[in-house]
């Protein structure tokens, strides 16, 4: 499986937009990337993910770089709500398990 | 439409006892998971089964862990004898079909405190 890398924490003001990076240097042509957010207490919540171009959902944006070696996950208006630990992970081909890092614990300031 | 289900919420048992965790996935997920995640740390997969058959087991203690999915439906995982390393919220996922461009659904976890 393709590693990532994040940063371990983040911190953004409530209503401005959280930009949330992942690198992915060794992600192959074929492997998604999927992000997954965990509030306390709670299970893993599925974000959005893409393979190439850059996906919007009603939850988030997903901006991914030409070459595909990182991506930005981005919360347009981020409330206190937001707050959680942020997963980015690339979905090797033909597996179908999440292998999880330790995420972005993304912190919400009001 | 109903997410994933599980229970108990919490269990408190002692080292060497048995325990239990039930599963309901979402309704029409063929493929189910099982995860373990230590406090700190990322989820981690035990089991995934397709249907009723297991898919891939590799990272199940199986000298303590079993898990079975029968009628392709719901789904328990149990331990027996357990450790004190087992102590962890264990999550239960569910998708659509087998591939990989489906998302995962989890359920809220059951965690596990062992005495």
């Amino acid at each position: 499986d393709a590693k990532t890398t994040q940063p371990t924490s983040m911190d953004c003001a409530e209503g401005r937009a959280a930009n949330l990076p992942c690198n992915h240097s060794t992600i192959s042509g074929n492997e998604y990337v999927y992000w997954y957010r965990q509030i306390h207490s709670q299970g893993p919540q599925y974000i959005i993910h893409g393979l190439k171009n850059n996906e919007t959902n009603e939850m988030a944006s997903l901006i991914i770089t030409e070459d595909r070696k990182s991506s930005t996950l981005i919360l347009p208006h981020a409330t206190l709500r937001d707050t959680a630990v942020y997963y980015c992970i690339v979905r090797s081909a033909g597996a179908q398990k999440l292998v999880f890092g330790q995420g972005t614990r993304l912190t919400i300031n009001p | 439409e109903a997410g994933v289900a599980q229970s108990p919420r919490y269990k408190i048992i002692e080292k060497r006892q048995s325990v239990a965790f039930w599963c309901n996935p979402i309704s029409g997920h063929a493929t189910l998971y099982w995860y373990q995640q230590i406090l700190g740390q990322g989820p981690k997969l035990l089991i995934q089964f397709q249907n009723n058959g297991v898919v891939d087991d590799s990272q199940l203690p199986k000298d303590r862990f079993s898990a079975e999915r029968l009628k392709g439906v719901d789904s328990t995982l149990k331990i027996q004898p357990a450790k004190l390393e087992d102590s962890a919220v264990y999550l239960c996922a569910s998708s659509l079909v087998d591939g990989f461009n489906q998302p995962q659904h989890f359920g809220d976890g059951t965690r596990l405190s062992i005495l």
